[in-house]
């Protein structure tokens, strides 16, 4: 199947600071990505849509000056927490939408965000 | 009322037990119907996607959509302890949008 990356797999920082998440798709090309967050023992909710070339769609209650999303390219999309606080704490998924493929969405393995 | 409701389990079954998982939904417009696996703090990982009523089969798993009861299963054989994961259900309409179960904890024992 296809294949998306996402880096880093890991990050603490200060409460504060700003945390850069990248998500690429290895193998195809991907019009559209998609961002989520889950909470431990709890399902993704979607944050974000992503397309190639224009603005991101925010979910309702998603601050988009907080969580910066770009898509320069069509197998990168970066999403960035803006003076991330303790409660953002959380999973950080992205998923990427193959172009010859509507509906199947390839989820990449995750970031975990830390906030202290 | 949730859109996808999902009973988020424990559950616990012996190893080579049949595993049923389900999901019902309220929304008609949904047109394709996926289950995803997810490792503990891993990625979900696409297991079955349909887009119609029916059975489809691939291996050991058998996904089933009811759309005149708004209901979804996915049927695991021979269970085996590698199963154990978390599984979504996830379902989709023509937006692309996909909306998620909250995901059934599966735990198979040796």
């Amino acid at each position: 199947g296809a294949v998306v990356s996402q880096h880093p797999s890991r990050v603490i920082c200060k409460s504060g600071t700003s945390v850069k998440i990248e998500c690429r798709s290895l193998d195809f090309q991907a019009t559209t990505m998609f961002w989520y967050r889950q909470f431990p023992k709890q399902s993704l909710m979607l944050m974000a849509t992503s397309n190639e070339g224009s603005k991101a769609t925010y979910e309702q209650g998603v601050e988009k000056d907080k969580f910066l999303i770009n898509h320069a390219s069509l197998t990168l999309s970066t999403l960035t927490v803006t003076s991330a606080h303790p409660e953002d704490s959380s999973f950080y998924i992205c998923s990427a939408r193959d172009g010859g493929n509507q509906e199947t969405q390839y989820f990449g393995p995750g970031t975990r965000l830390l906030v202290l | 009322q949730k859109e996808v409701e999902q009973d988020p389990g424990p559950l616990s079954v012996p190893e080579g037990a049949i595993v049923s998982l389900n999901c019902t939904y309220s929304n008609s417009a949904f047109q394709y119907f996926m289950w995803y696996r997810q490792y503990s703090r891993k990625g979900p990982e696409l297991l079955m996607y349909t887009y119609s009523s029916g059975n489809k089969e691939d291996g050991r798993f058998t996904a089933q959509v009811d759309k005149s009861s708004k209901y979804i299963s996915l049927f695991i054989r021979d269970s085996q302890p590698s199963d154990s994961a978390t599984y979504l259900c996830a379902m989709g309409d023509q937006g692309g949008k996909l909306i998620f179960g909250q995901g059934t904890e599966l735990s198979v024992k040796p």
